[in-house]
């Protein structure tokens, strides 16, 4: 079955403690990102990956890093969370080029104390 | 911000009813893409409209673009108690590398 995995999917963290959200997808797809969804912002674009060991920042990319070292997984890194990113996580795939719909995974809800 | 948005923000409306929500960006597109969330879960595309296209049809859903007025409407016809869900629009940036979502529509449909 054609998808996108997240884990994981609910995580309380403290204020400082390193932490990695994990992305897998099993399409092939070359494009990868990650969205945060917070109450009445809608989703927003942290970071985005065209292809292997090629990384981009989206429009709220402040506290985030990820890396692409393999095709299928794109991981989200929290070097030192703060509460401010407490939020909704979203990954996403698709194939590359324009007009091609995203695969979106279950979400990472993500609690920083 | 180049984020769209949506209108309204909630829509509640009776089972068989139509639902119609809008969406205004703010640059020049490509395409523009409806994507529909149901509570806390990951989006599902629904349809996609390009930017030389002025009208489109999925099944019960319609979906406007008049790009002169950077605005896109989704219509769900005789809507469903199925159909509850948050509905947001999605454009991307000219290369294709970024996506701009909307603040999203939530439709709540009464059996």
């Amino acid at each position: 079955e054609a998808q996108v995995t997240q884990n994981p999917r609910y995580l309380i963290t403290v204020t400082g403690k390193k932490l990695t959200v994990t992305c897998s997808q099993n399409m092939n797809h070359e494009y990868m990102s990650w969205y945060r969804q917070d109450p009445g912002l809608g989703l927003r674009q942290i970071y985005y990956s065209m292809n292997v060991e090629v990384t981009d920042k989206g429009d709220v990319p402040e506290g985030y890093k990820v890396s692409r070292k393999e095709k299928r997984n794109f991981p989200l890194i929290l070097e030192s969370p703060s509460p401010n990113q407490t939020s909704l996580y979203f990954c996403a795939s698709s194939p590359p080029g324009q007009a091609y719909e995203q695969y979106f995974g279950p979400g990472t809800r993500l609690t920083v104390t | 911000s180049q984020q769209g948005e949506e209108d309204p923000q909630a829509l509640s409306i009776q089972e068989g009813e139509n639902a119609t929500m809008n969406c205004s960006y703010k640059t020049s597109i490509n395409n523009l893409q409806w994507y529909r969330q149901n509570s806390g879960r990951g989006l599902v595309h629904l349809i996609l409209i390009r930017s030389n296209e002025r009208e489109k049809h999925s099944g019960r859903l319609r979906v406007t673009l008049d790009t002169s007025k950077k605005s896109s409407s989704l219509l769900i016809t005789a809507s469903r108690a199925a159909d509850t869900a948050s509905y947001f629009c999605a454009t991307e940036s000219n290369t294709g590398n970024q996506f701009y979502f909307g603040t999203g529509t939530s439709l709540t449909v009464i059996p």
